[in-house]
């Protein structure tokens, strides 16, 4: 069983197009988040759940939505894509606000044309 | 922005001891420092933490200064697998939580 599962792993897209992403965790854990890791290589926190509540919104444009419907999944929509949304998508999940035992899934690469 | 400081690259033989070390001068008393690496492209993966004693898990062990301002993370055999970026993070808190702010890393390559 994976421990957190992405869907779809790659995505490949025309600009202004709506697109989202699922993950999935089965680890009972209690905070989820999203990064995004571009071209260069680095990681950046755009969003973070704790029991399904948004806890971080890191300065990320309102075109990406993400949902969390209960606390084993968080969802990531994204409305009029864009070039520079191009980027691998990584969904994570924690047992609690610690920094400690992150599971990452696998990553979405999103590519937009 | 990432509060640690790390090489951007290391060497090491297969076989023999990596220590890669991590600078974090402004480390809060309670904060502990974590650290997690990042194979090929694949998601990141915990590795070990700690707060001011050193540490040791079944993948590698974690040496802390005293004056808790810098870490080693010691990986004791190394192995062609343990070719990865690795990351030295401490937390960075927000209004409502907390989460690990990843910087740029070590990569690290392991060679026969």
């Amino acid at each position: 069983d994976t421990a957190v599962s992405q869907t779809p792993k790659y995505l490949v897209t025309q600009m202004g197009n709506d697109k989202s992403i699922k993950c999935e965790q089965n680890l009972g854990h209690d905070t989820m988040y999203w990064y995004k890791q571009d071209s260069k290589k680095f990681l950046k926190i755009m969003f973070s759940y704790n029991n399904k509540e948004l806890i971080i919104n890191e300065t990320v444009p309102n075109r990406f939505s993400p949902k969390s419907p209960d606390k084993a999944h968080l969802n990531l929509h994204i409305n009029s894509l864009e070039l520079g949304d191009s980027a691998v998508y990584f969904c994570a999940s924690s047992p609690g606000t610690g920094g400690w035992g992150y599971t990452f899934g696998s990553g979405t690469r999103l590519t937009v044309v | 922005d990432a509060k640690t400081t790390q090489p951007p690259s290391m060497d090491c033989a297969e076989g023999r001891a990596a220590n890669l070390p991590c600078n974090h001068s402004t480390i809060s008393g309670n904060e502990y420092v974590y650290w997690y690496r990042q194979i090929h492209s694949q998601g990141p993966q915990y590795i070990i933490h700690g707060l001011k004693n050193n540490e040791t898990n079944e993948m590698a062990s974690l040496i802390i200064t005293e004056d808790r301002k810098s870490s080693t993370l010691i990986l004791p055999h190394a192995t062609l697998r343990d070719t990865a970026v690795y990351y030295c993070i401490v937390r960075v808190a927000y209004q409502a939580g907390t989460a690990l702010i990843f910087g740029k890393g070590t990569t690290l390559s392991v060679s026969s």
